[in-house]
C-alpha cells in the first residue's frame, strides 16, 4: 500500500532555531499534502493544506510567516517552524493524497516529536 | 457546529475479549466517516471509511457500523490482541463544496491487557 515517510522523527532544539520536517510520498504521486499537529491526549489539528506547485492553504489561527510550508514537487512537501519556542512543541504529522481535498483518503507519516527547550 | 464525539474516553479489556466502540457526530452535510488506529507515538492508521450508504464494514477483526440516520458509529474488535492497544478515533468528513473538512473525535483509548 502507499508509505508515506516523516522525518525527523524526533527533534530537541533550543528556542528560537528554526526546524524543518519532511514529508516523503514514496509510492504515489501526492497532489497534495496536510499538516496536523497534535497535543497531548487531543484530536488532530489541520494546520495547513499543501498544493503542489501552489501556495499552502493555512487553517484559521495558524501563522502562515511561522510556519512555512513548501510542495516543490508530487512527492515532497516541507514545514518549517520559524524561530521555534516551548510553545510550538507538539507531535507534527502529514499525510498525503491524491485528491485536493482533506476528505479524499489519506496516508499518514509516523509524525515528528519536536521538543523545544 | 460540526463535532464528533466518541465514548467511552478510555476502555481496559482482556486479551482475547470483544470490546464495541461508539462515534456519534453532528456534522451535516455528510461525506464519510472514517476510524483510524493511531499507536502512541505513531501516525493514524485507517481501519475503515464508510460512505452514507454503507452499514457496515469490516477490515480483519474490525467491523465498523454506520447509521446515518441517528448519526452514529461503532467499531468492534473481535478477539482482541495486546497489538490492539492503541487509540482509535473516528472522523467525518462534510460534503461542503469546495472546503470540505475533516471533522476528528478525541478517540478513545483501548488498553488490552495479558
Amino acid at each position: 500500500g502507499a508509505v508515506v515517510s516523516q522525518h525527523p522523527s524526533w527533534v530537541i532544539c533550543k528556542s528560537g532555531t528554526s526546524v524543518k520536517i519532511e514529508c516523503r510520498s514514496l509510492d504515489f504521486q501526492a497532489t497534495t499534502m496536510f499538516w496536523y499537529r497534535q497535543f497531548p491526549k487531543q484530536s488532530l489539528m489541520l494546520m495547513a493544506t499543501s498544493n503542489e506547485g501552489s501556495k499552502a492553504t493555512y487553517e484559521q489561527g495558524v501563522e502562515k510567516d511561522k510556519f512555512l510550508i513548501n510542495h516543490a514537487s508530487l512527492t515532497l512537501s516541507t514545514l518549517t517552524v520559524t524561530s521555534a519556542h516551548p510553545e510550538d512543541s507538539s507531535f507534527y504529522i502529514c499525510s498525503a493524497g491524491r485528491g485536493r481535498h482533506s476528505n479524499q483518503p489519506q496516508h499518514f507519516g509516523d509524525g515528528t516529536r519536536l521538543s523545544i527547550l | 457546529k460540526n463535532q464528533v464525539e466518541q465514548s467511552p474516553q478510555s476502555l481496559i479489556i482482556l486479551e482475547g475479549k470483544n470490546c464495541t466502540l461508539q462515534c456519534n457526530y453532528t456534522v451535516s452535510p455528510f461525506s464519510n466517516l472514517r476510524w483510524y488506529k493511531q499507536d502512541t507515538g505513531r501516525g493514524p492508521v485507517s481501519l475503515t471509511i464508510m460512505t452514507f450508504s454503507e452499514n457496515t464494514k469490516s477490515n480483519g477483526r474490525y467491523t465498523a457500523t454506520l447509521d446515518a440516520d441517528t448519526k452514529q458509529s461503532s467499531l468492534h474488535i473481535t478477539a482482541s490482541q495486546l497489538s490492539d492497544s492503541a487509540s482509535y478515533i473516528c472522523v467525518v468528513s462534510d460534503n461542503a463544496g469546495n472546503n470540505r473538512k475533516l471533522i476528528w473525535g478525541l478517540g478513545t483509548s483501548l488498553a488490552v491487557n495479558p
